[in-house]
C-alpha cells in the first residue's frame, strides 16, 4: 500500500525557516517524482513544485511564490522528500502536502497519492 | 504561467442529477488535465488524468473530456458521498496550476 507521511510542520515567525518531510512507503520511491502542494485556511490548492526522479536528472521546478525561498530535495535511499522553506512570510501560512507524480510524468501525470498534509502556521 | 478558470465556482444539486463542471485553459494544454475531488476535512483524491483516464478506483460514474483548453468532469448521476469541492490541474507546463474549484452542495 503507497503511503506518504509529511511532518515537520508547526509554528514558526516570520523570516525564519522550517524544513518538512515526507516519508514514503509502498513503492519504488526513486523511480517517482514528487510535489509538494499547499492548501491556505479556506482557500483552494496551490501548486508549490516537484523534484524529478534521479532518472529525469533530479532537477526542480517551483512557483513563483516560492521561488528563491524554498527547496526541495530527495533521499533515495530513505525513500524521503524534503521541502526547505526559508524566508517564511505570514502567507505561507498552510496545510502542506506531498504527492506522488509519475513514475512517466506526460503518461501518468501528477498527484496520484497525496499525504495527510501537514500544518505550517507563519506568525509573530 | 497557465492560468485555469473553473465554472461554475459553486453549485446546488440533488442526487441523482447530472452534473457537469468546465476548466478552461489560458492557452493550449493538451490533454494534460487532471481532476481531484476534495471532501470537507480530507485529502485531495485524483478521479482523471489526461482528460479522460479514470484512477483505478473512481466510480465510472465520473467521467472526463476536453483538450485544447476546454475541459469537463461529468458526474452522471450525482450521489450523496459525491459532494465536495473538485479542482482542476493542468501539468502541461511549469508551474503546474490548479483552478480555483467548484463546490457542489446538496440542493
Amino acid at each position: 500500500e503507497v503511503q506518504l507521511v509529511e511532518s515537520g510542520g508547526g509554528l514558526v515567525q516570520p523570516g525564519r525557516s522550517l524544513r518538512l518531510s515526507c516519508t514514503a512507503s509502498g513503492f519504488t520511491f526513486g523511480d517517482y517524482a514528487m510535489s509538494w502542494v499547499r492548501q491556505a485556511p479556506g482557500k483552494g490548492l496551490e501548486w508549490v513544485g516537484f523534484i524529478r526522479s534521479k532518472a529525469y536528472g533530479g532537477t526542480t521546478e517551483y512557483a513563483a511564490s516560492v521561488k528563491g525561498r524554498f527547496t526541495i530535495s530527495r533521499d533515495d535511499s530513505k525513500s524521503i522528500a524534503y521541502l526547505q522553506m526559508n524566508s517564511l512570510k505570514t502567507e505561507d501560512t498552510a496545510v502542506y502536502y506531498c504527492t506522488r507524480d509519475g513514475p512517466a510524468l506526460r503518461r501518468d501525470g501528477y498527484s496520484d497519492y497525496w499525504g495527510q498534509g501537514t500544518l505550517v502556521t507563519v506568525s509573530s | 504561467d497557465i492560468q485555469m478558470t473553473q465554472s461554475p465556482s459553486a453549485m446546488s444539486a440533488s442526487v441523482g442529477d447530472r452534473v457537469t463542471i468546465t476548466c478552461r485553459a489560458s492557452q493550449g494544454i493538451s490533454n494534460y488535465l487532471a481532476w481531484f475531488q476534495q471532501k470537507p476535512g480530507k485529502v485531495p483524491k485524483r478521479l482523471i488524468y489526461a482528460s479522460s483516464s479514470l484512477q483505478s478506483g473512481v466510480p465510472s460514474r465520473f467521467s472526463g473530456s476536453g483538450s485544447g483548453t476546454e475541459f469537463t468532469l461529468t458526474i452522471s448521476s450525482l450521489q450523496p458521498e459525491d459532494f465536495a469541492t473538485y479542482y482542476c490541474l493542468q501539468h502541461n507546463s511549469y508551474p503546474l496550476t490548479f483552478g480555483g474549484g467548484t463546490k457542489v452542495e446538496i440542493k
